[in-house]
């Protein structure tokens, strides 16, 4: 089955520590996505890349890092210099950047920072 | 600064009913609008689109609305069903906005 893969599924971290969300697709997608949720905030886009060596900064792009190395794979880098990092992250694909293209979105991982 | 707004923060219809969501959005830029349905601890599902050249889109129970010259437009469910309850953001191309989202409770 075709579709976007987050792990884990929850993920705890003591303050001051750098974690790595990973999102793997095998939906052959050209463009991927990073977006955080808080409650009553909706998604809100960290960074995006439309091409494999390519990324750019979204909406809250600080104290935030990602690579896209593979097509396949876009992983988040959260470091310590996240003010705020407890949050609902979702990782998605489309066929066309920032176009008509509806998201594929993974079922997300769950940091929780203490 | 929210170009996507979703000022219902929630929604209760009952069974049977139509449920309509409401959203608003402020760029004119804008040309392609989504739905996304999303279940708690889960990732949005794409629901439904349109494209600005057009005010109307229908797929089953679904129908979406778009009014651009009140920059609104609106999800309508007909007849709403139990499975329906959910959280729904709107979102807008080509900047990729999402609306703070509503939650849907449909009410047996």
């Amino acid at each position: 089955d075709g579709g976007i893969t987050q792990s884990p599924k929850y993920l705890f971290r003591k303050e001051g520590q750098n974690v790595t969300l990973s999102c793997e697709q095998n939906l052959n997608h050209d463009a991927m996505y990073w977006y955080r949720q808080d409650p009553g905030q909706g998604l809100r886009l960290i960074y995006y890349s439309q091409i494999v060596n390519d990324f750019q900064k979204g909406d809250i792009a600080e104290g935030y890092s990602v690579s896209r190395e593979k097509k396949e794979s876009f992983p988040l880098t959260v470091t310590s210099a996240q003010k705020n990092p407890t949050a609902f992250y979702l990782c998605a694909s489309s066929m066309l950047p920032q176009g008509s293209s509806p998201l594929h979105f993974g079922n997300g991982t769950r940091l929780t920072v203490t | 600064d929210q170009q996507v707004k979703q000022n219902s923060p929630s929604l209760s219809v009952q069974e049977g009913r139509i449920s309509i969501l409401n959203c608003d959005y402020t760029n004119s830029m804008f040309d392609y609008f989504l739905w996304y349905k999303k279940y708690p601890a889960e990732g949005p599902t794409f629901l439904i689109s349109i494209s600005s050249i057009k005010d109307k889109n229908e797929d089953g129970r679904f129908t979406v609305f778009l009014n651009k010259s009140a920059k609104h437009l609106s999800l309508h469910i007909v007849p709403s069903q139990p499975g329906d309850s959910a959280v729904y953001f709107c979102a807008a191309t080509p900047f990729i906005a999402f609306g703070t989202g509503t939650r849907l409770t449909i009410i047996p």
